[in-house]
């Protein structure tokens, strides 16, 4: 299982735009990055998943090198409804259906007025 | 858009007493998930449920844990002795398919407190 390494926090403003980065650098080459968000007493939920290059769907953009050793998860103009906690993960998507996924910490999310 | 159901949100309990945690998962999905969090801790995998039978487990889902779907929609955690030490937030998710297994379905979770 790929380990991931997120920030533990970041802060913003409404309307930026924040980039949140994830490292995984014995990423397999079966293993597809995932990013969940999870607010505060709720269950996480998917945001965005990929393999490479770019991805791109209404909440988020995800980018991915080459190399794909690392993400980034790109969320456009922030709202303080986006303050929660985003969630990195890798896993191979052949793994059957029947593998729980792995969180780690996240990257605790703040946006300010 | 379909939704994966947990009831009671809040749940208390006496330490050594049984509780039952139920889910209703997305109606045409095939694989079932328990996961736990610990307040100000990580999500934790518990089990994973296909096709009426336990796929993995993880360590944390000992022998005080078990599992049901005992009809066609409901799907059950059972702790059967409870202890101070599972006081914790916990989220039933299900899947359509493998081939979409990482995008996993959660409900909105039972809080357990367990006095």
């Amino acid at each position: 299982l790929a380990k991931t390494t997120q920030p533990i926090s970041m802060d913003s403003y409404e309307g930026q735009e924040v980039n949140i980065t994830c490292s995984h650098n014995n990423i397999a080459t079966n293993d597809y990055i995932t990013w969940y968000q999870q607010f505060p007493s709720q269950g996480p939920r998917f945001i965005i998943q990929g393999y490479k290059t770019k991805v791109t769907n209404e909440v988020a953009s995800l980018f991915i090198p080459a190399d794909r050793k690392s993400s980034t998860l790109s969320l456009p103009r922030v709202s303080l409804s986006d303050t929660a906690v985003y969630y990195c993960l890798v896993g191979d998507m052949g793994g059957g259906g029947a593998d729980g996924l792995t969180f780690g910490k996240g990257t605790h999310l703040i946006i300010q007025p | 858009e379909p939704e994966v159901t947990q009831t009671p949100s809040h749940q208390v309990t006496q330490m050594g007493q049984e509780v039952i945690l139920r889910c209703v998962p997305i109606s045409n999905h095939l694989y079932f998930y328990w996961y736990r969090q610990i307040l100000g801790q990580k999500v934790e995998f518990l089990v994973s449920f296909y096709n009426n039978e336990i796929s993995e487990k993880s360590e944390i889902f000992d022998d005080q844990f078990s599992v049901e779907r005992p009809d066609g929609s409901n799907f059950t955690l059972k702790i059967r002795s409870t202890k101070l030490e599972d006081s914790a937030m916990y989220f039933c998710a299900s899947i359509l398919l493998r081939s979409s297994y990482n995008e996993q379905f959660f409900g909105p979770g039972t809080r357990l407190t367990v006095l």
